[in-house]
């Protein structure tokens, strides 16, 4: 595709509730990265895929999030049993082999009540 | 480990003033450096990039360059433009094999000029 793709853009969940939020990076673009960011702050690092493996998952806060990219393209992360300190906005971003920058979706909103 | 520390915002400029935002790097390695921009409702986008030391990136009239010595990526611009009004990240990369690994982001400077 053109870009980087996210969906839903926005999700509002009750506390408890799990959600998924999907990501549709750039043709052939191999690397996968998932950042966290907070109102009024940089974007923090949460994971990494190179193709299907998930190579660092450093960055997620608790046992309550799941990434996955089972067949190299798409990935999709999971929250389970939402918070109130989830809300934020969960960036996708992809970019080639070497030193290719890193290109990122819109960004999918999630607020949790 | 990794980080970049970023001016603080808000800045507000009238337009055709000169900008410059500082931004200064801590790097165990060689890191790539980059600015993003984040205009009003949309999504990140790279600005401009240096991959080694001495390089500059530009891109629509913003300039910076990669300092070793100082450790710096200060982002310049000769005349802003109300349509520049922003949110600008720096952020730092390392290589990780064959590929850059995650990025390290500033807090982001709000950037409003004013007409």
């Amino acid at each position: 595709g053109a870009g980087v793709s996210q969906s839903p853009r926005y999700k509002v969940a009750k506390r408890g509730q799990d959600v998924a939020l999907r990501c549709d990076p750039i043709s052939g673009h191999v690397s996968l990265f998932w950042y966290q960011q907070a109102l009024g702050q940089g974007p923090e690092f949460l994971t990494y895929f190179q193709n299907e493996a998930q190579l660092d998952k450093s960055g997620l806060p608790s046992d309550r999030f799941f990434a996955e990219r089972p067949e190299g393209s798409v990935s999709t992360l999971k929250i389970q049993r939402t918070q109130q300190e989830d809300s934020a906005v969960y960036l996708c971003a992809s970019s080639a082999l070497g030193v290719d920058p890193q290109f990122f979706g819109p960004g999918t909103r999630l607020t949790v009540l | 480990g990794d980080s970049v520390t970023q001016m603080e915002g808000p800045v507000t400029l009238s337009e055709e003033a000169c900008l410059t935002i500082n931004c200064t790097y801590t790097a165990t390695g060689y890191p790539s450096l980059f600015w993003y921009v984040q205009y009003p409702g949309e999504g990140l986008q790279l600005l401009l990039k240096a991959t080694k030391a001495d390089d500059k990136g530009s891109n629509k009239g913003f300039e910076a360059t990669y300092r070793k010595e100082t450790t710096s990526f200060h982002l310049e611009k000769g005349s802003v433009q109300v349509s520049d009004s922003a949110v600008y990240f720096c952020a730092l990369s390392e290589k990780r094999g064959s590929t850059l690994g995650r990025l390290y982001f500033g807090r982001g400077t709000q950037l409003t000029v004013w007409p």
